[in-house]
């Protein structure tokens, strides 16, 4: 099946600051979507993102298919912006979501 | 849209006990809908596909006479966890799609508990 890697693991910074977050995978896949999972376990839907580049306030996406990853970025960060962050995709014929580890994301006041 | 709810959102049982948990796609269709399970501090692990109409297809190492997953309609979709153990206890998320295309919409999730 297809593999899925997010880096980094575990991110801290400062409120306001940008940061950047990484997916990789292993095959041709037909969806991507990045989620934000809250304190309570709901996962938000944040960008669905085979290919391209989409913008969401101080959110983006760009997904390279070619060359198989995708980068969020995210603006201007709050604490709110806290949490844990999802890469999931899939491809190959199968229709479920293989997740990555996640990005456990730590804004400071 | 794409509101996706499950119930309940907690559940605490005995060891030996079954244990249904719901899941509905509130404003649209869904012929398709997923059940993954998430373990404190780990990533999600697709469980199953649940299609209506048609049996599940579990995903290796998923005992289907363990999890019992019925789609009866094209909103809802239901996991009955049966003789729960405590090796059972996770949060238990499921999903839906639109007929139209492969983007996924979760729900709020149910957290087990076996005693």
């Amino acid at each position: 099946g297809i593999q899925v890697e997010q880096s980094p693991p575990d991110l801290i910074l400062q409120e306001g600051a940008n940061s950047t977050l990484r997916c990789n995978f292993s095959d041709s896949v037909n969806n991507l979507q990045w989620f934000h999972q809250n304190p309570w376990g709901q996962l938000i839907n944040l960008f669905y993102i085979p290919s391209g580049t989409k913008q969401n306030g101080r959110l983006s996406a760009t997904t390279v298919a070619t060359e198989r990853y995708s980068l969020l970025y995210i603006s201007s960060s709050q604490t709110t912006d806290s949490g844990v962050y999802f890469c999931a995709v899939s491809g190959g014929g199968a229709d479920g979501l293989t997740f990555g580890k996640g990005t456990h994301l730590i804004i400071q006041p | 849209g794409a509101v996706v709810s499950q119930h309940p959102s907690w559940v605490i049982c005995k060891s030996g006990t079954s244990v249904k948990i719901e899941c509905r796609s509130l404003d649209f269709q869904a012929t398709t809908m997923f059940w993954y399970r998430q373990f404190p501090k780990q990533s999600l692990m697709l469980m199953a596909t649940s299609n209506e109409g048609s049996k599940a297809t579990y995903e290796q190492g998923v005992e289907k006479d363990k999890f019992l997953i019925n789609h009866a309609s094209l909103t809802l979709s239901t996991l009955t966890v049966t003789s729960a153990h405590p090796e059972d206890s996770s949060f238990y998320i499921c999903s839906a799609r639109r007929d139209r295309g492969p983007e996924q919409y979760f729900g709020p999730g149910t957290r087990l508990t076996v005693t």
